[in-house]
Parts: C-alpha cells; structure tokens; sequence
C-alpha cells in the first residue's frame, strides 16, 4: 500500500492563479480530510468527505472547493490563490469517519504540500 | 465551541523524561490522540486513550487523562534525540453525525545531548 499520497509537494503561486492539490489513498477508507498548518495554530480541517460523492466543509472553507467523484481521490481547489493561503495542506483518511465509537482507526496523514503564494 | 490547548516549547536532557501537557473543551470527547510530527513530514498517531480511562501506558509513553479538569498528558520515558518532533493533541468532536478531530497549535519538543 502506497498509504496516502499527495502532490505537489511544493507549489509557488502567484496572487489570483488557480491550482489543484491532488490526494489519493489506496486503503479503500471512506473518510478522507483536507488540512492546512500554519505556525502557532496546529492543523485546521478545511473540508472533509465521508464517502464518494458526499463533501462538507469544515473550520476554514472559504477559498477552497473540493469534490469526490471516487473513493480513492480527493482533490483539493484553490479557485483564486491569495497570500493567506500560503500554508502547508495535509491530506487525511481513515476507514472509520462516521458515528462515535469507532476512531481507532486514526487518521493517516499525507506527507503535505507547502503552497506559496506570493 | 471547541479548542485544544498546549505550551508551544518544550526542551528536555537526552535520557530525562518529557511530560507535554494539553487541555481539551469538549466533554463529550470518546478518545483523545497524540500525534507526533517529525521535519518535514505529515502527523503519525502516536497513542490515543479512550475517556474512560485514567491511564495508558505503552513502552516509554504513558498518557494520563484527567477528564473532570478536561487535562491530558504525554509522559515519554528516557527521552532520546529521536524524540525530538511537534507533539499534537487532539480530541474528536462530534459534528453533522461524523467524526473530527479538533488539533491543539502543537508543543516542539527539542532534545539535548
């Protein structure tokens, strides 16, 4: 198993472009999460997908789209780059997202995509 | 609404022990994490500890949970260079029906011969 993969792994933007960070996973999990880390404020859940075809958006959406058209991808848009944006992305899945009970499982965590916007 | 706390530095003697300390809000939490984060790359889980335990220990960790004051702790044993990386807490929260998990800033804890 390949795990959780995520690419690029280092990306330079300019103001207003758009681009797409790409995650996959090979673990059949139906979960999967997008992060960005910044100094001082640990990891914040941008948006997360329960299973293919269903997304929802967490603490800090604006600025980012995502989709799930597959269980194995879950990309992640930034439709028009601005400095703010600047960060390092963390993908994440895990086999068990859904009711309480059931978070052994833990999150596996892609190696990350340090994005700059200039 | 939800927060996870914890101190951003920590810096220990090779071969002492480290205790990294967090607070969580949400009560109704069913487990909490460490995650451990070394340069450059992305968070591995450490240990977890399920709310309705005081106490995990696996080899040189041992998580101490204390849920009336929402305190939790990561004591690592003979700490060795090795050791040396971001530690996370985390806690889940329960949000739409589905599972999050709610990440503190972090402690970097640093190793010294």
């Amino acid at each position: 198993n390949a795990g959780v993969t995520q690419t690029p792994k280092f990306q330079v933007l300019k103001t207003g472009q758009s681009m797409t960070l790409q995650c996959a996973q090979d673990m059949n999990h139906e979960y999967m999460s997008w992060y960005r880390q910044d100094p001082g404020m640990g990891l914040r859940l941008i948006h997360y997908s329960v299973g293919a075809g269903i997304t929802d958006q967490g603490e800090v959406p604006n600025g980012y789209n995502v989709s799930r058209s597959t269980t194995e991808d879950f990309p992640l848009r930034l439709l028009s780059a601005a400095p703010s944006q600047t960060s390092v992305y963390f993908c994440a899945s895990t086999r068990a997202g859904g009711a309480r009970g059931g978070h052994t499982d833990t999150q596996y965590f892609g190696p990350g995509t340090r994005l700059t916007v200039l | 609404g939800e927060d996870v706390e914890q101190s951003l530095f920590l810096s220990v003697r090779e071969g002492d022990s480290s205790v990294i300390n967090c607070t969580y809000t949400d009560s109704s939490s069913t487990y909490l994490y460490w995650y451990k984060q070394e340069p450059g790359a992305g968070l591995q889980l450490l240990t977890y500890i399920f709310s309705n335990m005081d106490m995990k220990q696996d080899q040189r960790l041992t998580v101490l949970l204390n849920k009336k004051d929402k305190h939790l702790s990561l004591r690592i044993a003979d700490t060795q260079t090795g050791d040396s990386a971001i530690y996370f807490c985390a806690e889940d929260s329960l949000s739409g029906g589905y599972n999050k998990l709610i990440f503190g800033a972090g402690t970097r804890l640093a190793v010294h011969p």
